[in-house]
């Protein structure tokens, strides 16, 4: 399968500053990237979607001033959390799709582990 | 938004039983997909059904997609240690749109 790159895998700040997360596609050309929020024993939740070269559409609810998404190029995706709080902390997963023969699934990032202490 | 309902929402069995989950919506989807998430990992893609009726396999796992399009099974076979983890389905109600996920199906494997 394809192979997506999340980085880094866990990341502790202090609350009051910005986190960056990398999702790279290493083995495809990644037209779409999602990412996703995951609390504890539930589900993956969609925070927004973007396609490269274009600003990314976020879900309802998910603030758009504080999850910069950055999709430059169609291998590279960046989540940006700015001005992190505790609330923040939390399991951060990317996934990309690139278009194929049959089928366009996402292949997941390993995911980061945020901590907002 | 479009909803998909998994059962069971966890399961305990013994090493080599097998397993059978499923994942069904009220809304018809073209493409269904299963996941399986360790702990602290991000979900691995396991198998990919693209049409009604479809039976595919992925060594001990078989999923299927059900006639009605309204819902999915997997069936692991002789299970492992390593199959303990959370179980996620994923609908595709078109091309091109989004993918929605199931609450997942944890499942835990007693040796």
């Amino acid at each position: 399968g394809a192979v997506v790159s999340q980085h880094p895998s866990r990341v502790i700040c202090k609350s009051g500053t910005s986190v960056k997360i990398e999702c790279r596609s290493l083995d495809f050309q990644a037209t779409t990237m999602f990412w996703y929020r995951q609390f504890p024993k539930q589900s993956l939740m969609l925070m927004a979607t973007s396609n490269e070269g274009s600003k990314a559409t976020y879900e309802q609810g998910v603030e758009k001033d504080k999850f910069l998404i950055n999709h430059a190029s169609l291998t590279l995706s960046t989540l940006t959390v700015t001005s992190a709080h505790p609330e923040d902390s939390s399991f951060y997963i990317c996934s990309a799709r690139g278009l194929r023969v049959v089928g366009t699934e996402a292949f997941f990032g390993q995911g980061t582990r945020l901590t907002v202490v | 938004g479009q909803q998909l309902n998994q059962s069971p929402q966890s399961m305990f069995i013994q090493e080599g039983e097998d397993v059978s989950m499923n994942c069904t919506s009220s809304s018809i989807f073209n493409t269904w997909l299963w996941y399986k998430q360790d702990p602290g990992e991000g979900p691995v893609l396991l198998i990919a059904l693209y049409k009604a009726g479809e039976l595919t396999s992925n060594g001990r796992l078989t999923a299927q997609f059900g006639i009605t399009r309204k819902d999915s099974f997997l069936n692991i076979s002789a299970s492992i240690p390593s199959d303990v983890g959370i179980y996620f389905c994923a609908g595709q109600l078109q091309e091109g749109q989004n993918f929605v996920f199931g609450p997942g199906t944890r499942l835990s494997v007693l040796p």
